[in-house]
């Protein structure tokens, strides 16, 4: 059974930084291309990031593209988000999300969620 | 960035009824490149539909996907006391930014 669990969300001041991490099981991780998705509370979907299987291509929202860096160690089957220079409108629920094989742009799986409160 | 506009906001109906949901692109969507997802109360997405019109793995056949270019419709054919829910379309072009719908609140009359 697939399985995505995010961790490293909590409070940070705004300026600060965080690394959200994402570990995975129950498939090939090294074969499939992988998404950060957004949700402020209350509000609707926005997608972060993408990074391919070998992680040799990246694409970031304008919305935090020099702020936030995807990574993947497909030795550990774990994909990671660091966010630096954090502002109030970057509190949200940090998912992370598989895309549908040979479907990009497309989550099939999705973790629960990282709640990430960017507030002084 | 293409946009995108779902309607109605809320859709307020009965079980067994059937629901009709709309998703405007503000520009032609590439390839018919729209998926459907499904989002309940505290739970993660789940992914409905894609292609427009293909239904993902273990997805009912009472949801069905339909639309090109620019518009775009999620039906539910008979709706279930669990679909009750918030439904979002999301465009996936060749390039990102992929973007989401504002979101269809499908609740019970």
């Amino acid at each position: 059974e697939v399985h995505l669990v995010e961790s490293g969300g909590g409070l940070v001041q705004p300026g600060g930084s965080l690394r959200l991490s994402c570990a995975t099981s129950g498939f090939t991780f090294s074969s499939y291309e992988m998404n950060w998705v957004r949700q402020a509370p209350g509000k609707g979907l926005e997608w972060v990031s993408y990074i391919s299987s070998s992680a040799t291509t990246i694409y970031y929202a304008d919305s935090v593209r020099g702020r936030f860096t995807i990574s993947r160690d497909n030795a550990k089957n774990s994909l990671y988000l660091q966010m630096n220079s954090l502002r109030a409108e970057d509190t949200a629920v940090y998912y992370c999300a598989r895309d549908l094989v040979l479907v990009r742009g497309v989550f099939d799986y999705w973790g629960q969620g990282t709640l990430v409160t960017v507030s002084s | 960035e293409i946009v995108l506009t779902q309607s109605p906001g809320t859709l307020s109906l009965s079980p067994g009824e059937r629901a009709t949901l709309s998703c405007r692109a503000s520009q032609s969507v590439s390839s018919n490149f729209l998926a459907w997802y499904q989002q309940k109360p505290g739970q993660a997405p789940r992914l409905l539909i894609y292609g427009a019109s293909s239904r993902a793995t273990g997805i009912p056949d009472r949801f069905s996907g339909s639309g090109s270019g620019t518009d775009f419709t999620l039906t539910i054919s008979r709706l279930e006391p669990e679909d009750f829910a918030v439904y979002y379309c999301q465009q996936y072009g060749s390039s990102p930014p992929w973007t989401f719908g504002q979101g269809t609140k499908v609740e019970i009359k």
